[in-house]
């Protein structure tokens, strides 16, 4: 099937800091979503973009629709301590044949006060 | 508004016995989707149903197991028997009118011993 590579895998970053981490594919991608997941919890849709080149915000978090359609990048600017979680990207390639989302294997933010 | 809720939160068994986790999706959602969260795998999508009835499978383990959805507001996955390899987060996720924006639920975390 379809894969994602996420990166970096993780990260320890100081609070206040600007955040970047990205998403590729071998595929042609026609939907990223990017989720968060804080532990004991499932994952929680934070940007969803549907058009290459598209950039969004949702706060302090900002995403872009690569304009190849096969990468999408994820901002998080001056960080703070509850931005801490698992950042996954996901995605609908445009061969699929059912409504099927691949999910990169995940970002791990920490956050040093 | 409530989210997707799911139950139990927490499972734990013996390998043979037969396993029942439920969801009840987001009202008025016309999607459900389930998949399992495992260290080694990531998210790997189960089954999905689109107004009740089961549209893609194909990521089923095995016979083993089985999902129903019976009405609009209630879904069930059954694992029978189970083995100590079905360890895992199972999550449901539901949407509406697509399958694009995904909201999951809290997740069950099975173990089997």
């Amino acid at each position: 099937g379809q894969q994602l590579n996420q990166s970096p895998q993780s990260m320890f970053i100081q609070e206040g800091e600007d955040v970047s981490m990205n998403c590729t594919s071998s595929s042609i991608f026609n939907t990223w979503l990017w989720y968060k997941q804080e532990p004991g919890e499932g994952p929680v849709l934070l940007i969803a973009l549907y058009k290459a080149g598209e950039l969004t915000s949702n706060g302090r978090l900002t995403a872009q629709f690569g304009i190849t359609r096969k990468d999408s990048f994820l901002n998080i600017s001056a960080s703070i301590p509850s931005d801490v979680g698992i950042y996954f990207c996901a995605g609908r390639y445009s061969g699929a044949g059912s409504y099927q989302l691949t999910f990169g294997k995940g970002t791990k933010l920490s956050v040093i006060p | 508004d409530a989210g997707v809720i799911q139950s139990p939160r927490h499972e734990v068994t013996e390998m043979g016995q037969e396993v029942t986790l439920r969801c009840k999706p987001i009202s008025g959602h016309d999607y459900l989707f389930w998949y399992r969260q495992t260290m080694m795998r990531g998210l790997e999508l189960l089954i999905y149903f689109n107004n009740n009835v089961p549209i893609d499978d194909s990521g089923m383990p095995e016979d083993r197991f089985s999902a129903k959805m019976p009405n609009a507001s209630f879904s069930t996955l059954k694992i029978q028997p189970s083995e100590p390899r079905d360890s895992a987060v199972y999550f449901c996720a539901s949407s509406l009118m697509g399958p694009y924006e995904q909201y999951f639920g809290p997740g069950t975390r099975l173990t089997v011993t």
